[in-house]
């Protein structure tokens, strides 16, 4: 059973701060991992896929790296601002599930001014 | 292009008493996913529904179901409403690979008084 956990549960940091989210996941057979970003109330926003073979993706101040045989990723933040506060979720696909996502519980950041 | 959007964005039912829930997918997307989000246990997966068909099932019980009609709209339907039901009902698009992006709808907020 694909498990994934994510630490730290709850993140609060100044302004300007680079910030590291990690997300690690207990079956290395996977198609994918995507992260998330969830306002309060508010669905989920795709911040970054990265496939099975690929090792990191960017988007803006984001980074997502994967390291599929040891059951890793990080998800890096630059300069991060109070905009970026929100709940941020990481998600597997396994080899046998279709489209299903197995999520992490999420961490909370809070980017103070 | 149009998000993935659902309908209603927020029910207030009873205990005993039936819902349903509506999704509309992303233009040209066929696969269609379902999850409960509550604070005690996160995200968790329903079903998903590609090409009418379901292809993959989670661990809720039989009162909970859901179809796909050919323009790939799909429909959620609870039955016997609990107070554990009580959550944020969130759908995701695709096109259906398991490779693909998944975005999501801002999702239903069900309560159950």
């Amino acid at each position: 059973k694909q498990e994934v956990t994510q630490i730290p549960a709850a993140l609060s940091v100044p302004e300007g701060e680079n910030l590291v989210l990690n997300c690690s996941f207990t079956d290395s057979a996977i198609y994918n991992l995507q992260w998330f970003r969830q306002d309060p109330g508010k669905g989920l926003t795709s911040l970054l896929l990265i496939q099975s073979s690929q090792r990191e993706q960017t988007s803006g101040r984001l980074n997502a790296s994967l390291d599929k045989s040891s059951g890793r990723s990080t998800l890096y933040i630059a300069a991060s601002q109070p905009g970026d506060s929100a709940t941020y979720l990481c998600a597997v696909i396994r080899e046998t599930s279709g489209s299903r996502l197995t999520f992490g519980e999420g961490t909370q950041l809070t980017v103070n001014p | 292009k149009a998000g993935v959007t659902q309908t209603p964005r927020y029910l207030i039912k009873t205990r005993g008493q039936q819902v349903t829930l509506s999704c509309s997918p992303i233009s040209g997307h066929r696969s269609v996913s379902w999850y409960q989000q509550t604070p005690g246990q996160g995200l968790q997966f329903l079903f998903e529904y590609f090409s009418e068909t379901q292809r993959n099932k989670g661990n809720f019980p039989g009162r909970f179901s859901g179809r796909q009609f050919s323009n790939s709209r799909s429909e959620m339907n609870v039955s016997t409403l609990e107070l554990g039901d009580s959550a944020l009902y969130l759908c995701a698009s695709n096109r259906g690979g398991s490779t693909d992006t998944q975005y999501f709808g801002p999702g239903t907020r069900l309560t159950v008084l």
